[in-house]
């Protein structure tokens, strides 16, 4: 089946820096998007980007479809970035199954 | 207020009770999903729904049973078949084909 791999696993930054979280997956996809999860388990929409580039204050994100990854970048990170950041693709073989990479774990100190 | 509700929040089941999680939705979404999320893991899909009636296995069914009787609900039984029931459980929906959106979820403990 599709395998999606994120990277770094874990960082950790001082706040203000910037960062970026890839996510490759091995097979087409119809979408994608990217969740940010707080300390209490929600899942916030961050962006759903199947192709090209969005942006929403400090974050934005690419998605290259026909090379199989996507990027999010984060600009003057503050310690409320802090969470588990999720990319997840809908398969493009029909349906809406989703597989949902490992994440990227971020701790942004103040 | 538009939004997916779970209920309940918290949950503790002894060992070979069955349970039931409760996923309800008032955004006219058509499909609904349910997951899993064990400790500092990603989430894992269990079913999925596209339509009222209809419902296909994702790839951690086993244990699991949904129904799909009215498109704003789509209930998620923990049998006792599932051997490590302790988890996270999340429910999302979406319009066909769009964003998917997630309910807070609940914590289920087996004792």
């Amino acid at each position: 089946g599709i395998q999606v791999e994120q990277s770094p696993p874990d960082l950790i930054l001082q706040e203000g820096a910037n960062s970026t979280l890839r996510c490759n997956f091995s097979d087409s996809v119809n979408n994608l998007q990217w969740f940010h999860q707080n300390p209490w388990g929600q899942l916030i929409n961050l962006f759903y980007i199947p192709s090209g580039t969005k942006q929403n204050g400090r974050l934005s994100a690419t998605t290259v479809a026909t090379e199989r990854y996507s990027l999010l970048y984060i600009s003057s990170s503050q310690t409320t970035d802090s969470g588990v950041y999720f990319c997840a693709v809908e398969l493009g073989t029909g349906g809406f199954k989703t597989i949902f990479g490992a994440g990227t774990r971020l701790f942004v100190k103040a | 207020d538009g939004g997916i509700t779970q209920s309940p929040k918290y949950l503790f089941r002894k060992e070979g009770q069955n349970v039931t999680l409760s996923c309800e939705q008032n955004l006219n979404h058509d499909a609904m999903y349910w997951y899993r999320q064990d400790p500092g893991q990603g989430l894992r899909l269990i079913y999925y729904s596209q339509i009222v009636n209809d419902f296909q296995k994702g790839d951690i069914a086993e244990g699991y049973s949904v129904s799909r009787e009215k498109k704003e609900s789509f209930p998620l039984t923990v049998t006792s078949a599932q051997k490590n029931p302790t988890a996270f459980y999340l429910c999302a929906s979406s319009s066909r084909g769009n964003e998917q959106f997630f309910g807070p979820g609940t914590r289920l403990t087996v004792l």
